[in-house]
């Protein structure tokens, strides 16, 4: 089991250009999230998907669309992407929840990018 | 919103016993976990602890809950310079798993 991959691992972008992000799970989760990790403010909530077909917003969705068409498979796409985007990017995944929950977020490695 | 809270920045020796601390607002989370985050990783479940516990205990980490203040703490006995790393707190919030992060604590283990 590869467990959850991310592509690319780094990437550069100018002001105003699109990309998207890959993550990946061969764990058969339900749940799948993309996070941003800023230096001094931990992980922030961008959007989560329960489900194929299904999205939802987190924390700070602005300035991201995300899409869940394969169960294994969830894109984050910067349709013009921002200097204020620049981050790390992390994706994670975790098992429906049952009888409240506590179930364990696997993460993946992270895709940095810097927008110039 | 929900907030959590953490110092940032804890140097501990070799050999001796770290603990950090988390605050949290949201009285609601059911269930409240430990991350670590070594250099350019990302990030490795440690340990967790349900609402309706006060302590865990697993190996070297022993995690304290007081759920009255909204107060975690995480503590790490024999402190190992392998144990540098970033420790994240995180909390439950809002459904569908979704957890809330602190800022994260740079844990740094001298000789």
């Amino acid at each position: 089991n590869a467990g959850v991959t991310q592509t690319p691992k780094f990437r550069v972008l100018k002001t105003g250009q699109s990309m998207t992000l890959l993550c990946a799970q061969d764990m058969n989760h339900e749940y799948m999230y993309w996070y941003r990790q800023d230096p001094g403010m931990g992980l922030r909530l961008i959007h989560y998907s329960v489900g194929e077909g299904t999205t939802a917003k987190g924390e700070v969705p602005d300035g991201y669309n995300v899409s869940r068409l394969k169960k294994q498979n969830f894109l984050l796409g910067l349709e013009s992407a921002a200097p204020s985007q620049t981050s790390v990017y992390f994706c994670a995944s975790t098992n429906h929840a049952y009888s409240g929950g506590g179930e364990t977020q696997y993460f993946g490695p992270g895709t940095r990018l810097l927008v110039l | 919103g929900e907030d959590v809270e953490q110092s940032l920045f804890l140097s501990v020796r070799e050999g001796d016993s770290s603990v950090i601390n988390c605050t949290y607002t949201d009285s609601s989370s059911t269930y409240l976990y430990w991350y670590k985050q070594e250099p350019g990783a990302g990030l490795q479940l440690l340990t967790y602890i349900f609402s309706n516990m006060d302590m865990k205990q697993d190996q070297r980490l022993t995690v304290l809950l007081n759920k009255k203040d909204k107060h975690l703490s995480l503590r790490i006995a024999d402190t190992q310079t392998g144990d540098s790393a970033i420790y994240f707190c995180a909390v439950t919030s809002g459904g569908y798993n979704k957890l809330i992060f602190g800022a994260g604590t740079r844990l740094a283990v001298h000789p």
